[in-house]
């Protein structure tokens, strides 16, 4: 499993874009790219996958170097409502998920 | 996407007393589940790997005989927490892998809070 690296915590201000790099120099080959959102008591929520290139979707999107030894989180226009913890992490398909701390995400006004 | 359930969302129980918490997979098949717990302030901790018809497999430092998992069906799967303690008194989360997904994403449940008095 490869291990992953995050900011501890981020600010911004609503209607920013904000970019959380995630490293991850040890990554396989096989090994795909997952971001989730947490708030505070509840379970992740699933935002994002991606393999390489840039993914997105209807929430954020996700880029990926040719190395793939980094990725970044990009969420458009953020609310306060995206004040979370946001946690990068990599396997492969039947691997199990183990958290990093995650970084921590806080939307000022 | 992918709905995965919890029940109940809340418990509190006297202390020596068993707790059985439930995850469902509602719109999908689920032959791995897995079980984490979470303390205040602090990142996800993987307890344990639950697979359908078989038994589960724990992370090292996690009580197998304390922590009960069954993996009944493709759908369901249950934490029994036995002998509570108040150190046991935690956030409790499942997640449920979607196997026929291209990307084979896991999905998590809205967790379960345990208070142990």
């Amino acid at each position: 499993l490869a291990k992953t690296t995050q900011p501890i915590s981020m600010d911004s201000y609503e209607g920013q874009e904000v970019n959380i790099t995630c490293s991850h120099n040890n990554i396989a080959t096989n090994d795909y790219i997952t971001w989730y959102q947490q708030f505070p008591s509840q379970g992740p929520r699933f935002i994002i996958q991606g393999y390489k290139t840039k993914v997105t979707n209807e929430v954020a999107s996700l880029f990926i170097p040719a190395d793939r030894k980094s990725s970044t989180l990009s969420l458009p226009r953020v609310s306060l409502s995206d004040t979370a913890v946001y946690y990068c992490l990599v396997g492969a398909r039947d691997d199990k998920i183990i958290f990093g701390k995650g970084t921590r995400l806080h939307i000022l006004p | 996407g992918a709905v995965v359930s919890q029940h109940p969302s809340r418990v509190i129980c006297k202390s020596g007393t068993s707790v059985k918490i439930e995850c469902r997979s509602l719109d999908f098949q689920a032959t791995t589940m897995f079980w984490y717990r979470q303390f205040p302030k602090q990142s996800l901790m993987l307890m344990a790997t639950s697979n359908e018809g078989s038994k589960a497999t724990y992370e090292q430092g996690v009580e197998k005989d304390k922590f009960l998992i069954n993996h009944a069906s493709l759908t369901l799967s249950t934490l029994t927490v036995t002998s509570a303690h108040p150190e046991d008194s935690s956030f409790y989360i499942c997640s449920a892998r979607d196997s026929t997904a291209s990307t084979d994403t896991q999905y998590f449940g809205p967790g379960t809070r345990l208070t142990v008095l």
